[in-house]
């Protein structure tokens, strides 16, 4: 059964620097998205991006956060300069197609660590 | 603004036992509504999800989730729970738009 598949598991990195979430999504998907989860919080909608472009971000994605599908399979979150607050579980999820009817599958996401 | 509670953080039940999770949401249109499970290392698997027509929702490994309007829920069941549904469950609403408003999960063990 296809799978979205994220790496690393685990990011441990020092307040100030870049970080690189990386997420393959399911082949045939068009619509790509982040979501986030601080420890003992809700998960929390990002970044919802199709067709190169994004198509809805939340008040959390701000100057500091980008995403990029740099070639056919990979889709990226680029956190610019890290803060402590940044911490959480990152996952990844992709559809077939838009709109809140069709499934999004998550990756098993990547725990973020900023010291 | 929408949004969903999930009351009860954390719950224990032993294996064969029956099994609810509550699961209240706020929201002014018509929700779709959706379960997902996560088992320690994996990502969120869809158990079921409601969008519209019969309000009582069949899902996978024995899930089944009933919408109720007039009390605003969305809680999940299941009649006989084995030791692998131990994990941690969450309750999601859907706007009109992608994305998918969580509730802050419901960790459960299963005690043999």
């Amino acid at each position: 059964e296809p799978e979205v598949t994220q790496t690393p598991s685990h990011q441990v990195t020092q307040m100030g620097q870049e970080v690189i979430l990386r997420c393959v999504p399911i082949s045939n998907h068009l619509y790509f998205y982040w979501y986030r989860q601080i420890l003992g919080q809700k998960v929390e909608f990002l970044v919802s991006f199709y067709n190169n472009e994004i198509s809805e971000k939340s008040e959390i994605f701000d100057d500091q956060f980008s995403v990029e599908r740099p070639d056919g399979s990979n889709f990226t979150l680029k956190i610019r300069s890290t803060k402590l607050e940044d911490s959480a579980m990152y996952f990844c999820a992709s559809s077939g197609n838009s709109g809140p009817t069709d499934t999004q599958y998550f990756g098993p996401g990547t725990r973020l660590t900023v010291l | 603004a929408q949004s969903v509670t999930q009351p009860d953080i954390h719950i224990t039940v032993s294996e064969g036992a029956s099994l609810e999770l509550r699961c209240n949401y706020s929201y002014g249109a018509t929700p779709y509504l959706f379960w997902y499970v996560q088992s320690p290392g994996q990502g969120l698997q869809l158990l079921l999800k409601y969008f519209s027509g019969d309000t009582l929702v069949q899902g996978i490994k024995g899930f089944e989730a009933e919408f109720k309007r007039s009390q605003s829920s969305f809680n999940l069941r299941k009649p006989s729970v084995h030791w692998s549904d131990a994990a941690e469950y969450f309750c999601a609403v859907g706007e009109d738009t992608d994305k998918l408003i969580f509730g802050t999960g419901t960790r459960l063990q299963v005690f043999p």
